[in-house]
């Protein structure tokens, strides 16, 4: 079956333009979540959706950062004003249910580079 | 604070031979523990996880140990091959949270 998908693979932007992300999770899968990783660093959780729950934004970085999850499944992560340390690759990840004993599986990512 | 370590950053190998990444963690309360590997310029696929009662688990040439009292854990692979070349994500989960706390990784490169 299908996994996780993400558009577009790779995007290139100037600095203090708008970006949108997307995120196509596993078909039924309930729970969904935004990670960034940057160059030699760890997954950073951004936002973590749940059904028709109010998302967890906690780890989005700054008011610049927002995202959606249209109908509990396709998710759109944006960046306004986007800045040179906004380059990283934005992973998108999906699970069945959010209990922890479900995996969350991955999605190739969308590689962000702000010029 | 809520961490987790691993070491080396980086190992080189010959082909053939076997090594053991490490991760250690500050993580609590503890809910389970997952090794994922990560292929260049693709997402983490998950290898193993591990819960508190577990202290090892196998999955083909991987197998991962976990000392819950040590708050330790390992990742061994046996007969290493080309296609292992990839880095290692040590990730644990928070009790009763959603959040994962993730490492930096290993970067594993098997040379012919």
């Amino acid at each position: 079956g299908a996994g996780v998908s993400q558009s577009p693979s790779n995007k290139v932007t100037e600095k203090g333009k708008d970006v949108e992300l997307r995120c196509d999770p596993i078909s039924g899968h309930t729970a969904l979540y935004w990670y960034r990783q940057s160059l030699g660093q760890g997954l950073e959780f951004l936002i973590y959706f749940q059904g028709n729950s109010a998302p967890d934004k906690s780890g989005l970085p700054s008011d610049r950062f927002s995202a959606e999850r249209t109908g509990g499944s396709v998710s759109t992560l944006t960046i306004q004003r986007t800045q040179q340390e906004d380059s990283a690759v934005y992973l998108c990840a999906s699970s069945l249910d959010p209990s922890g004993v479900y995996e969350q599986y991955f999605g190739p990512g969308t590689r962000l580079t702000v010029t | 604070k809520n961490q987790v370590e691993q070491s080396p950053q980086s190992l080189i190998i010959l082909e053939g031979k076997n090594c053991t990444l490490q991760c250690n963690y500050t993580v609590s309360p503890f809910s389970n523990l997952r090794w994922y590997k990560q292929d260049t310029g693709r997402g983490p696929v998950s290898l193993t996880i591990m819960t508190f009662s577990e202290n090892t688990k196998s999955n083909g040439r991987y197998t991962a140990t976990l000392d819950a009292d040590t708050k330790q854990s390992s990742l061994h692979i046996t007969a290493s091959q080309l296609s292992d070349s990839a880095s290692y994500i040590c990730v644990v989960r928070i009790q009763g949270a959603q959040k994962l706390v993730f490492g930096q990784g290993t970067r594993l490169t098997i040379n012919p």
